[in-house]
């Protein structure tokens, strides 16, 4: 079956330093989808992505879906202490939507 | 505030036992996701319907199954309760349309307990 994997599973980032958390699937995607949980709180979407080989921006992350539809990778600058979190990518192969395991991010001062 | 409710809060039982979660999803919303959040296992998708009719299934159990009402509230069974159903479960909702974007407004979740 279809299967997303997202690594890496935690990432320690000192402030200020930009990092990139990386979205596999095992087969071609119709799309891809990233959410972030904050600790404590629950999943809140924050793009999708569409089209082979697109690119989107949101202020300081930037989205990209591989040329093969297959993979995604979310990459953020100048980390902030808001950036804390839990970051999914969710690919959707028909009807199923299915999650990686997430990239959880603290931040050092 | 996601618009998508869920209830209870926080349920603590014995192993053996069922229970029942409830969601009401965001007004408009024809399609609803449970997903199961555990610990080590992040999100797994357990089933999806859409405007009554289950549209999708993911990892959910024999002792687990989930409806959703004319009223496209949905509640999600869970029965015969072992330790390792401890989890939060959370209940999302969208608009469900496959060709557009569809993003899924999660609500708080259900904290389950079994002891």
């Amino acid at each position: 079956g279809q299967q997303v994997m997202q690594i890496p599973q935690y990432q320690h980032v000192q402030e200020g330093e930009d990092f990139t958390t990386y979205c596999n699937s095992s087969t071609t995607l119709s799309n891809i989808q990233w959410y972030k949980q904050r600790p404590g709180g629950h999943p809140v979407f924050l793009i999708q992505l569409v089209k082979s080989g697109e690119v989107k921006k949101q202020k300081r992350l930037t989205f990209q879906f591989g040329e093969a539809k297959k993979n995604s990778s979310l990459h953020i600058t100048a980390t902030q202490t808001t950036d804390v979190g839990t970051y999914f990518c969710a690919g959707r192969s028909d009807y199923k939507l299915s999650f990686g395991a997430g990239t959880t991010v603290t931040v050092r001062a | 505030d996601s618009g998508v409710t869920q209830t209870p809060k926080h349920l603590i039982t014995a192993t053996g036992q069922r229970v029942t979660l409830r969601c009401s999803p965001r007004s408009g919303d024809l399609s609803v996701y449970w997903y199961q959040q555990s610990l080590d296992q992040g999100l797994q998708f357990l089933i999806q319907y859409y405007n009554g009719e289950e549209r999708a299934k993911g990892n959910i159990l024999e002792r687990f199954s989930a409806q959703q009402f004319p009223d496209l509230h949905s509640e999600l069974n869970l029965s015969s309760l072992e330790l390792g159903d401890s989890a939060l479960y959370f209940c999302a909702s969208s608009v469900g349309s496959y060709g557009g974007i569809d993003e899924q407004f999660f609500g708080p979740g259900t904290r389950l307990t079994v002891l």
